[in-house]
């Protein structure tokens, strides 16, 4: 079994639409739960970023950490065409967000105007 | 300032040969860190530094790939008789602590794009 599993995509909204966006991992190590956002040709950029199971909100984003089922998700309301990206889960180790990240494959999401 | 940078932006190879990625990172952040990124896949981790020293690098592929970090800043990636399977966006990010000492956020560079044919 793979460390990480993403859904799989890519995946096309229109404009305003609420997207969710989910990622499973079976390695109990991990502690830290992120979410990137890469745009095309460029590097990630850290979107959102946890420890703890329950949501975290940050504007537009919410992200999901159900640590007993082993599931993290990231909710983006109101999308917006310059959403478009593909969008990354990431863990840590028990050191935070500066120790080596294991990443999902990446799912990309286009926000039609 | 100035995010991390990385040279060359894209790089054409042909198998066999050697060559050498650049990255130069956020002004003071001490810990440094390689991936490698194939299509259609995330980011996977390579080697990361504290300060000079390589902490980890249990993400090389095989002994064709090395990275070294002479005065703590700047990092050079080398990939000796690249195959055909080394092509992949290589990124490089850095923090501003290392493991251990806080939960710090790791910023990307842009990538190397490498090609071998």
């Amino acid at each position: 079994q793979k460390e990480v599993e993403q859904d799989p995509g890519p995946l096309s909204v229109p404009e305003g639409a609420i997207v969710s966006l989910n990622c499973t991992y079976s390695n109990s190590a991990f502690q830290y739960f992120m979410w990137y956002r890469q745009y095309s040709r460029k590097g990630p950029e850290l979107l959102m970023y946890t420890y703890s199971s329950g949501n975290k909100e940050d504007g537009r984003f919410t992200a999901q950490v159900d640590k007993s089922s082993k599931y993290i998700s990231l909710f983006i309301r109101d999308s917006q065409p310059s959403d478009s990206a593909t969008y990354l889960c990431a863990w840590g180790g028990d050191t935070g967000a500066n120790s080596k990240l294991t990443f999902g494959k990446g799912i990309t999401l286009s926000v039609r105007p | 300032g100035a995010g991390v940078s990385q040279t060359p932006s894209n790089k054409v190879t042909e198998k066999g040969k050697y060559v050498e990625l650049r990255c130069d990172p956020i002004s003071g952040h001490t810990a440094l860190y390689w991936y490698r990124q194939s299509l259609g896949q995330g980011p996977e981790f390579l080697i990361y530094f504290q300060g000079t020293g390589a902490a980890d690098d249990s993400g090389l592929p095989n002994d064709r790939f090395f990275a070294v970090r002479p005065e703590g800043s700047v990092s050079t990636l080398k990939i000796q008789r690249t195959e055909r399977g080394d092509s992949a966006v290589y990124l490089c990010a850095s923090s501003l602590t290392w493991v251990g000492q806080g939960a710090d956020e790791q910023f990307f560079g842009p990538g190397t794009r490498l090609t071998v044919l």
